[in-house]
């Protein structure tokens, strides 16, 4: 079976551009998360979805930054504008329930690069 | 006070000795405890997981968990380079709408 799928695997961009990062969740889970990981601040939730309902994003750093999740296979990340201190690496990883035995299974990543 | 916190290492350990990796958490409603495994450049994996009291075995890991010191700890038997990476504790509260939150993670070297 595929596991989580994101796109793009690298991204480098400048100060001020729109940025969306990709994730396919893998089949049959329900519950989806984006995460940013920098060596400052380790890994941090930015949000997460179950049935494609925003539950809690209380981690998204500021208006800049939106998620959206139209279906069960598909999510998007979004940053505009993108800042330099946006350069991270953002995983989305996705849970086949939301109950406390839930595991997560992490997607490759994407490794952002803003100028 | 963070809320998982994990000594950053790097923790460095023999060949064929036992690494003991620790983990402090400030929620005491939480109920699920998990350790991931991330390789360098590489995303987290989780290990094991524990819920209740005790330790938990799989092959050459063990998980510790004490509820009452708010400690979970993972040992890892029989060291292996392979198993050089950073370790990521997790914790997750009883509801379903619980997040899990990472501590930062421990660095482990293991040298031949």
């Amino acid at each position: 079976d595929a596991g989580v799928i994101q796109s793009p695997r690298h991204e480098v961009t400048e100060m001020g551009q729109e940025v969306t990062l990709r994730c396919k969740p893998i089949s049959g889970h329900n519950s989806l998360f984006w995460y940013r990981q920098t060596m400052m601040r380790g890994l941090e939730l930015l949000i997460y979805f179950n049935n494609n309902v925003p539950i809690d994003d209380s981690g998204m750093p500021e208006d800049r930054f939106s998620a959206k999740m139209p279906n069960a296979s598909f999510s998007t990340l979004k940053i505009q504008p993108s800042e330099p201190r946006d350069s991270a690496v953002y995983f989305c990883a996705s849970s086949p329930s939301g109950g406390a035995a839930d595991t997560q299974y992490f997607g490759p990543g994407t490794r952002l690069t803003v100028l | 006070q963070k809320e998982v916190e994990q000594n950053s290492g790097p923790l460095s350990v023999p060949e064929g000795a036992i690494a003991s990796l620790n983990c402090t958490y400030s929620d005491r409603g939480s109920q699920s405890f998990f350790w991931y495994r991330q390789y360098s450049g590489k995303s987290p994996e989780l290990i094991m997981f524990i819920y209740s009291n005790g330790d938990k075995e799989d092959g050459r890991f063990t998980a510790q968990l004490n509820k009452a010191s708010q400690y979970v700890s993972l040992l890892i038997r029989d060291s292996q380079p392979s198993d050089s990476a950073t370790y990521l504790c997790a914790v997750k509260g009883y509801s379903s709408a619980s997040k899990i939150i990472f501590g930062s993670g421990t660095r482990l070297s293991i040298r031949p």
